[in-house]
């Protein structure tokens, strides 16, 4: 079984569409937790960063389930520009230093 | 601008040739790591390095070495012991926690892409 599973999609959705990516980790010792976007052939960027008390940054809600050990990512109204694939990711660092475990990634289209 | 630069940006590599792939931040961050990418699959930590003339081995670090002389600098060399080394690989960094906090996420280049001949 893999440290962080995602559901891989493809979600395929119209614009406007309210979309949600799960995340489940099996580590319990896991620190802090993050969403990245990669867009295809480029380097993952940070999206936001997870927090217990759940977040929120514009049409982007982050929730955090440290009992279950679930991580989900909402997105309403979706956006053309929102297609790329989604990586949920765990960090699981010590001693100061963040070693951080990468889910395979959601892959989002938004289409017209 | 501050950032990481990653070169070159396409790779090729003969059989039995070893490659190097560089990576050089000017963020002044203590950490650096190596990650590598295969089509539909999640990043799969190499090397990583958490103070200069020290590194530690990652997930897949088999058919790779690194080296970590200076704090800017994290080159990784694939070698021909590596037989299957056609992926995306990518460089990130992150500043030492401070505290308790862990909520410090690592910053990326933008990746090289590295084929066989």
């Amino acid at each position: 079984r893999k440290e962080v599973e995602q559901d891989p999609g493809p979600f395929n959705v119209p614009e406007g569409a309210t979309v949600a990516f799960n995340c489940t980790y099996s580590n319990s010792a896991s620190q802090s937790f993050f969403w990245y976007r990669q867009d295809c052939r480029k380097e993952p960027k940070l999206l936001m960063s997870v927090y217990s008390s759940g977040n929120e940054d514009g049409r982007f809600t982050a929730q955090l389930n440290r009992a279950s050990q679930y991580i989900s990512l909402l997105i309403r109204d979706s956006k053309l520009s929102d297609s790329a694939t989604y990586l949920c990711v765990v960090n699981r660092g010590t001693g100061g230093y963040n070693k951080l475990i990468f889910g395979a990634g959601t892959r989002l289209a938004v289409h017209p | 601008d501050g950032g990481i630069t990653q070169s070159p940006k396409y790779l090729f590599r003969k059989e039995g040739q070893n490659v190097t792939l560089s990576c050089e931040q000017n963020l002044n961050h203590d950490a650096m790591y190596w990650y590598r990418q295969d089509p539909g699959q999640g990043l799969r930590l190499i090397y990583y390095s958490q103070i200069v003339n020290d590194f530690q081995k990652g997930d897949i670090a088999e058919g790779y070495s690194v080296s970590r002389e200076k704090k800017e600098s994290f080159p990784l060399t694939v070698t021909s012991a590596q037989k299957n080394p056609t992926a995306f690989y990518l460089c990130a960094s992150s500043p030492k926690l401070k505290g308790q906090g862990y909520n410090q996420p690592q910053h990326f280049g933008d990746g090289t892409r590295l084929s066989i001949l």
